[in-house]
């Protein structure tokens, strides 16, 4: 069974760097994953399409201090050089044969 | 530009139903998957349904199964979400979204659907 597992919150200091993760449930190390922005009281954003290699496509106008990296069932999202409107929830989200699911989302406080 | 334009929700007794629609611009729509994504008050994505480009592959949530329909017009470039047998928990916002396979995602502004007496 496709699960995908973030931690619920994170923190870091503005101008800090931050690395959010995303675990794909055991068996599931070849999936692709694609991570979302969902700012408060706003509509989610595409951020990106992270493929197993490390790989990724942004999404229209995403600044390169969003980047992706992989190994193994992890999948990363590192958002550097933090600003405010950085705080938001992210989430994850794979697809398989039958089934497109997300993960539950870390919420991110810019200190 | 790629747009998504969502429309149709409201406020709908239990039990009653519902069609959503999406509006697509600024692609091949027809090239694409596209499905609906949903979150409930205060809560995270969920997945709702999902339909291939050609239209001929279908996928639902179970939460939904047996009650939703998802369907496409690849002429008119619009997606639509039937859904019959309304429950309470059924109320959220809900987006029409190109994300999954393709390289470059999109999502539409949502749409709110409240299921209440």
């Amino acid at each position: 069974q496709l699960v995908l597992t973030q931690s619920p919150s994170a923190s870091a200091s503005l101008g800090a760097s931050v690395k959010l993760t995303c675990t794909l449930s055991s068996g599931h190390s070849s999936y692709a994953i694609a991570w979302h922005q969902q700012q408060p009281e706003k509509g989610p954003r595409f951020l990106m399409k992270l493929n197993t290699d490390g790989s990724h496509t942004k999404g229209d106008g995403i600044p390169d201090r969003f980047s992706g990296s992989s190994s193994g069932t992890e999948r990363y999202l590192t958002i550097s050089s933090l600003q405010s409107e950085d705080e938001a929830d992210y989430y994850c989200q794979a697809w398989g044969i039958g089934i497109r699911v997300f993960g539950g989302g870390t919420k991110l406080t810019v200190l | 530009e790629v747009q998504l334009v969502e429309s149709g929700g409201g406020l709908v007794q239990p039990g009653g139903s519902l069609r959503l629609s999406c509006a697509a611009s600024g692609f091949t729509f027809s090239s694409y998957e596209m499905n609906w994504v949903r979150q409930a008050p205060g809560k995270g994505l969920e997945w709702v349904s999902y339909i291939s480009g050609s239209g001929s592959t279908i996928y639902y949530a179970d939460s939904v199964k047996g009650r939703f329909t998802i369907s496409r017009d690849n002429a008119r470039n619009s997606l639509s979400l039937q859904m019959n047998s309304l429950r309470a928990e059924d109320t959220a916002v809900y987006y029409c979204a190109r994300v999954g396979a393709a390289p470059v995602g999109y999502w539409g502004q949502g749409t709110l659907v409240t299921v209440s007496s």
